[in-house]
């Protein structure tokens, strides 16, 4: 098993904010990192895969950062719009496996 | 496509009886999972698949069981519900030729065992 940590639990933002979040995993037997947004009611969506030391990746507003010698990934929103309000969920995965952390609840006010 | 969908959506079950959920993929990948998530637990796996005709536990195997006949259909059984297996369902499949291929997600069961 392993520990794959997401923080902050929860966020709230006013709109047009940056706003950026954490997910931290042991850096021993690292093979890819994932990130989803999950809406409510709705299945998770996969926003980025990275691999590589120093991979970065972007999409649209979004984009993503990995660190695999110390372990760990950032997400960050630009500008954030009220459509942006999920769970945004990071997976580590290893072999065949993946292990979730549990979440950052991104919540943007208009 | 129809992507990744599973049956029943919702389901409530008395402590005792037996289940099976479906997941079905037309994505031909061969690769397959089924994941609980429990509020504050984050997705935990229960069993995958790596091809047809095989499958191997997760980290949370206990009182489920699950076969995989058709590389498309990956099944997840519960013999004897317990209400520690209230929870909701999801099924994921991903081609996992490399390690920058992504997970899909089925919409979710929701079983509740009362």
């Amino acid at each position: 098993i392993l520990n794959v940590e997401q923080s902050p639990q929860s966020l709230h933002v006013q709109e047009g904010d940056s706003t950026n979040f954490t997910c931290s995993f042991p850096s021993s037997n690292f093979y890819a990192l994932h990130w989803y947004r999950w809406e409510t009611a709705k299945s998770p969506e996969a926003l980025f895969v990275m691999t590589l030391n120093g991979d970065e990746k972007k999409k649209g507003r979004i984009s993503a950062t990995l660190n695999t010698k110390e372990g760990y990934s950032y997400l960050y929103i630009k500008g954030s719009q009220p459509e942006d309000s999920a769970t945004y969920l990071c997976a580590c995965r290893v072999g065949n496996q993946f292990y979730f952390g549990t979440g950052t609840s991104l919540t943007v006010i208009p | 496509n129809a992507g990744v969908t599973q049956t029943p959506k919702f389901r409530v079950l008395k402590t005792g009886q037996s289940m099976t959920l479906l997941c079905a993929q037309d994505m031909n990948h061969e690769y397959m999972y089924w994941y609980r998530q429990d509020p504050g637990m984050g997705l935990r796996l229960i069993h995958y698949s790596v091809g047809e005709g095989t499958t191997a536990k997760g980290e949370v195997p206990d009182g489920y069981n699950v076969s995989r006949l058709k590389k498309q259909n990956f099944l997840l059984g519960l013999e004897s519900a317990a209400p520690s297996q209230t929870s909701v369902y999801f099924c994921a499949s991903t081609r996992l030729t490399s390690g920058s291929t992504e997970q899909y997600f089925g919409p979710g069961t929701r079983l509740t065992v009362t």
